[in-house]
Formats: structure tokens, sequence, C-alpha cells
């Protein structure tokens, strides 16, 4: 498709459990975003990747928040041991990147992670 | 640290009136800055953006925003509202590599 892609859309698993959830950008998207939005917030910033790297990883919560780009355009949130309060919608994002801040970010439709 | 702070929550309004939504920024550098907009169950889409050059610029659907650098605001204004307009509305800041920094978000209702 066209836009961003998520998978999956709706994610429920027990507390302490491991989770991966995929993000596929916009083909030739060079960067790559993963936000985390809990009810009546705005997109919280995690992590952001250009190309294969972490260009800035400060928004990760914790070491339980890994991220993955291995190839430069697929990316995969991994979450270790959940957490009840890790519940959310789980946003990717992707543009052309660059350094001047400049290009909007496109978002994919977001993972709603429930940990029970 | 870069913030941004949206000032209303929630916001309701008849057809037809007009609309001005706040945002401030916190950040002394150069700044791109962006309205966007999630409608009931889509992702966030863009609304308009504002990166240099005139500060009043324009975007779709009849929105307009206004960067006021000693203000460090970038308000949201429409002059007429529709009922398709209800939304929640989320002002970001863009700096630097790329890193953008979301307000809380609003929520606009607006009744027929």
């Amino acid at each position: 498709g066209a836009g961003v892609s998520q998978t999956p859309s709706n994610k429920v698993t027990e507390k302490g459990k491991y989770v991966e959830l995929r993000c596929d950008p916009i083909s030739g998207h060079t960067a790559l975003y993963w936000y985390r939005q809990s009810l009546g917030q705005g997109p919280e910033f995690l992590i952001y990747f250009q190309g294969t790297g972490a260009a800035d990883d400060s928004g990760l919560p914790n070491d339980r928040f890994f991220a993955v780009r291995p190839e430069g355009s697929v990316s995969t949130l991994k979450i270790q041991r959940t957490e009840r309060g890790d519940s959310a919608v789980y946003l990717c994002a992707s543009n052309f990147g660059g350094t001047r801040g400049n290009q909007p970010q496109h978002f994919g439709d977001g993972t709603r992670l429930s940990i029970l | 640290a870069q913030s941004v702070s949206q000032h209303n929550h929630h916001v309701i309004l008849s057809e037809a009136a007009s609309l001005e939504l706040g945002c401030n920024y916190s950040y002394g550098g150069t700044v791109n800055l962006f309205w966007y907009v999630q409608y009931p169950g889509q992702h966030l889409q863009l609304l308009l953006k504002y990166f240099s050059g005139d500060p009043l610029v324009k975007g779709i659907k009849g929105f307009e925003a206004e960067f006021i650098k000693s203000k460090f605001s970038f308000n949201l204004r429409k002059p007429s509202v529709q009922w398709s307009d209800t939304a929640e509305y989320f002002c970001a800041l863009a700096y630097n590599n790329n890193d953008m920094r979301f307000g809380a978000g609003t929520r606009l209702t607006v009744k027929p």
C-alpha cells in the first residue's frame, strides 16, 4: 500500500510477556519514528531511525524497550517483560529524513497494545 | 527541554463558529511547526506546517495558523467550523535532526 503499515492492529497479552510490533514505512522513506500514545495524550516520542541506525533513542522509557531496523526499511519495536503501564497505542511514522526537521511525518494507524 | 503546550483540552463549538486553538512551544533554536489532525478512527494527518517565510500559513480544509516568534506561539484558526471538523488536533514541534514533540492535543466537538 501507499501508506505506513503497522501490524498487528491490536495486541492483547499478559503481564510479563514479550511483544513485537512491526512497522512497514512508505517506500523510499529513510527515516522512521516510533511513538507511544496514551489515552488523552499526544504522541510521545520513543525512537527515531535514519537508515539502519537509531539516530535518537532518548525516548525509550527503559531497557525493556528496544527497536531495530536491520535493512533500513521495516522496523520492529520489542517490549520485554511487559507491564500494565505499557498499554497504549504505539504509532509509527516515516519521512525522507534530512537534517533540517522540515519533513512532515506520515503516520500509520497504530498498534493498540493491551497488557492484562 | 523542548516542549509543546496546548491550552485547551476540549473545545465545543456550534457549526459556523470561529475556531482558535492555542499552541505554545519551548525551544530557543530554529523551529519547524506542524498541526496534525486525527479524525475518529483514522490515523494522524498533516493539516499544515511552518518552516520559514510568511508566518501565516494555510493548510487543508480552510485551516490556517500564525507563527508568532515573540510569543513562541503557533495558533490554529478556522473562520467557520463544520461538523466534519470534529477531531483531535495536535500541535507539534520539530527541531534539529527531525526529532518531533507533540502537544497533548485538543479535542474539538462541533455540534450540528
